[in-house]
């Protein structure tokens, strides 16, 4: 079965500066793909980027980078020059079958992440 | 970009009643919608998977008598809570997944947070 990890439940950066959120993922599956989802204080998720396993290089969409380590079974976000609407939780999640064949999406603890003025 | 909406975003009920909430794909059809439910800082987990058309698939520990999914079209899921409960107060949000280049798309829903008294 798939599963992800996310050991950090909270985690401090300075404006402007960039943090690194850590997810690591267990899956007997040679195809799958990786997202990062931010989820702010009223609840919606936002999608900010996806990784397929086969994909050559690393993902990225504007400040947001994933720092994909197939061998080490790591998916970890890299968010530059972090700004104070950053400050959210965020999952990073994984693509699975369910019972009836459709994908879904496991998603890890999450991490809080607070960017400090 | 697609919109999923969900309606309503917030409702309080007495104990005992049915509650009934909606999950729309806006400016896209869905191949599939999906169930969350999210406790108060703890991640998202997946109630069921709905076709249109079809039965839902439930997740190992939901109740199918209990929630209540149906999927009359390709744009719109609705979550009854039967007979709710206290313990079922939670933040429910669903999400409808379309077909990408390479992977299913899941776009959520703004969530409808759920009280019972």
């Amino acid at each position: 079965a798939q599963k992800i990890t996310q050991t950090q439940p909270g985690m401090f950066v300075q404006e402007k500066e960039a943090v690194t959120l850590d997810c690591t993922y267990d899956t007997s599956d040679p195809s799958y793909g990786l997202f990062w989802y931010k989820q702010p204080s009223s609840g919606e998720m936002i999608f900010l980027i996806y990784q397929g396993s086969y994909d050559q290089q690393n993902a990225t969409e504007g400040r947001y980078s994933l720092n994909f380590q197939k061998a080490r079974k790591s998916a970890n976000l890299v968010i530059s020059a972090s700004q104070l609407g950053d400050s959210a939780m965020y999952f990073c999640a994984m693509r699975a079958l369910t019972q009836g064949g459709s994908e879904k999406l496991v998603f890890g603890k999450g991490t809080k992440l607070t960017v400090n003025p | 970009g697609a919109v999923v909406s969900q309606h309503p975003s917030w409702v309080i009920c007495k104990s005992g009643t049915s509650v009934k909430i909606e999950c729309r794909s806006l400016d896209f059809q869905a191949t599939t919608m999906f169930w969350y439910r999210q406790f108060p800082k703890q991640s998202l987990m997946l109630m069921a998977t709905s076709n249109e058309g079809s039965k839902a698939t439930y997740e190992q520990g939901v109740e199918k008598d209990k929630f209540l999914i149906n999927h009359a079209s390709l744009t719109l899921s609705t979550l009854t809570v039967t007979s709710a409960h206290p313990e079922d107060s939670s933040f429910y949000i669903c999400s409808a997944s379309r077909l990408a280049e390479t992977y299913n798309e899941q776009f959520f829903g703004p969530g409808t947070r759920l009280t019972v008294l």
